[in-house]
């Protein structure tokens, strides 16, 4: 069965600078790989997939990620971080042709200082 | 219009009673989903219907029912609730397994 691993519970960051968010996933064959972001009260939205091709993947708010299979690695980035950007980012990952179910992350809170 | 919505949004219910949850989408998806977030925020998922098909019923009490009367809803009726049961749950939907999922705001239940 796959498993997905996010390794930093909390980061906090300065507004402009960088990110990335780790991910690493456990799966025998290429995964479906998928970045959520939550706000506080609301539902998940998608930022970004990898089905397959490109490895480096463009998203909404100006988030990218990119598939790294040697290292099993989906790690999410942003060159400059907004203070709208404060919320738990959940990396999940499904299997084709194993299981129809995603198996999300443990969620990494992202905090914005000014 | 909202693509994936849920009623109530808040729900405090007494421990014993019975209580139901609704979701609609009007994306025109065939898959749809209950997933339920802790208080530590871990999601899991618990049920999933493919075209009104219960395909992913995970290890949940039998105190949880889910029902769809068509493709676009997905209603979780729960029995007896417990302590444990308080969460966010929320309703997903997508338009094939393992697609992109859309998620409803959530309903916070609290059991007391």
């Amino acid at each position: 069965a796959q498993s997905v691993t996010q390794p930093d519970i909390h980061i906090t960051v300065s507004e402009g600078a960088s990110l990335e968010l780790r991910c690493n996933y456990s799966y025998g064959a290429t995964p479906y790989l998928f970045w959520y972001v939550q706000s506080p009260g609301q539902g998940l939205q998608l930022l970004l997939k990898y089905f397959s091709g490109d490895t480096l993947v463009q998203g909404i708010k100006g988030f990218e990620a990119e598939f790294k299979r040697s290292q099993s690695s989906f790690n999410l980035r942003k060159p400059s971080v907004h203070w709208s950007d404060a919320a738990e980012y959940f990396c999940a990952v499904g299997a084709p042709g194993n299981t129809d179910k995603l198996i999300f992350g443990t969620g990494t809170r992202l905090q914005v200082f000014p | 219009d909202t693509a994936v919505s849920q009623t109530p949004k808040y729900l405090v219910t007494q421990m014993g009673n019975d209580k139901s949850i609704k979701c609609e989408q009007n994306l025109g998806h065939d898959t749809m989903y209950w997933y339920k977030q802790d208080s530590k925020k871990f999601l899991k998922i618990m049920f999933s219907y493919n075209n009104k098909e219960l395909i992913i019923n995970e290890t949940v009490p039998n105190r949880f029912s889910p029902k769809s009367p068509d493709k676009a809803h997905l209603n979780l009726h729960i029995n007896s609730l417990e302590l444990g049961d308080s969460a966010v749950y929320f309703c997903a939907s997508s338009l094939r397994q393992l697609d992109t999922q859309y998620f409803g705001p959530g309903t916070r239940l609290t059991v007391l």
